[in-house]
């Protein structure tokens, strides 16, 4: 069956440091894919999606690019905030639903 | 404003006891999700439903139950049969695009359930 699979965290890094969580995934043909959020002790929140391969997916200074060739969807961030620090989900979508991967937690210190 | 309440956010039971989380949508969305989250891991998929009365079972449907008897309302029942129920419990809703399925999933602020 379709799968994600996201990098294990934590990722740490000081502010203002480029970030990169890695997500790959197994599926057929070229499902949606999405990155989401989710601050703590909240809900999950959509940060950027790709519909289609070599589309570009960005938000708040986020981006990801969907590679069919490596069946990739990393999320990059050119200048990582405090506020940033969150869990970071990578989803495909599989016939009538989601599948999420385990999620990266990121940690930015000052 | 537009979008998913859960309630409540907090929700202690004993065990034995069933319990009924809430889900509400003001979106219009047909499709509605409930997920369970436990620490360091990711979200599994309990129930979902794509149309009113009408719900298929997820991963981890053992132990729980839902009802679907309006658009906007999809309570998830947490039956003294779930072994291990203290979780944090997040709902969702989505549209269904006619001919390219979902789109993407909103989340509802989640409701942390602890049995003592």
């Amino acid at each position: 069956g379709n799968s994600v699979t996201q990098m294990e965290g934590p990722v740490t890094l000081s502010e203002e440091a480029f970030l990169t969580i890695n997500c790959t995934y197994t599926a057929t043909g070229y499902p949606s894919l999405f990155w989401y959020v989710q601050y703590p002790g909240e809900g999950l929140q959509l940060l950027l999606k790709a519909t289609k391969a070599d589309d570009k997916g960005s938000n708040k200074g986020f981006e990801a690019t969907y590679r069919k060739e490596t069946t990739s969807f990393h999320l990059e961030k050119g200048s990582v905030q405090v506020s940033d620090s969150a869990v970071y989900f990578c989803a495909l979508i599989e016939t009538d639903k989601l599948i999420f991967g385990t999620g990266t937690r990121l940690q930015v210190f000052p | 404003d537009g979008g998913i309440t859960q309630s409540p956010k907090y929700l202690f039971r004993k065990e034995g006891q069933n319990v009924t989380l809430s889900c509400e949508q003001n979106l219009n969305h047909d499709a509605m999700y409930w997920y369970r989250q436990d620490p360091g891991q990711g979200l599994r998929l309990i129930y979902y439903s794509q149309i009113v009365n009408d719900f298929q079972k997820g991963d981890i449907a053992e132990g729980y139950s839902v009802s679907r008897e309006k658009k906007e309302s999809f309570p998830l029942t947490v039956t003294s049969a779930q072994k291990n129920p203290t979780a944090f419990y997040l709902c969702a809703s989505s549209m269904v695009m006619s001919g390219t399925g979902i789109n993407e999933q909103f989340f509802g602020p989640g409701t942390r359930l602890t049995v003592l």
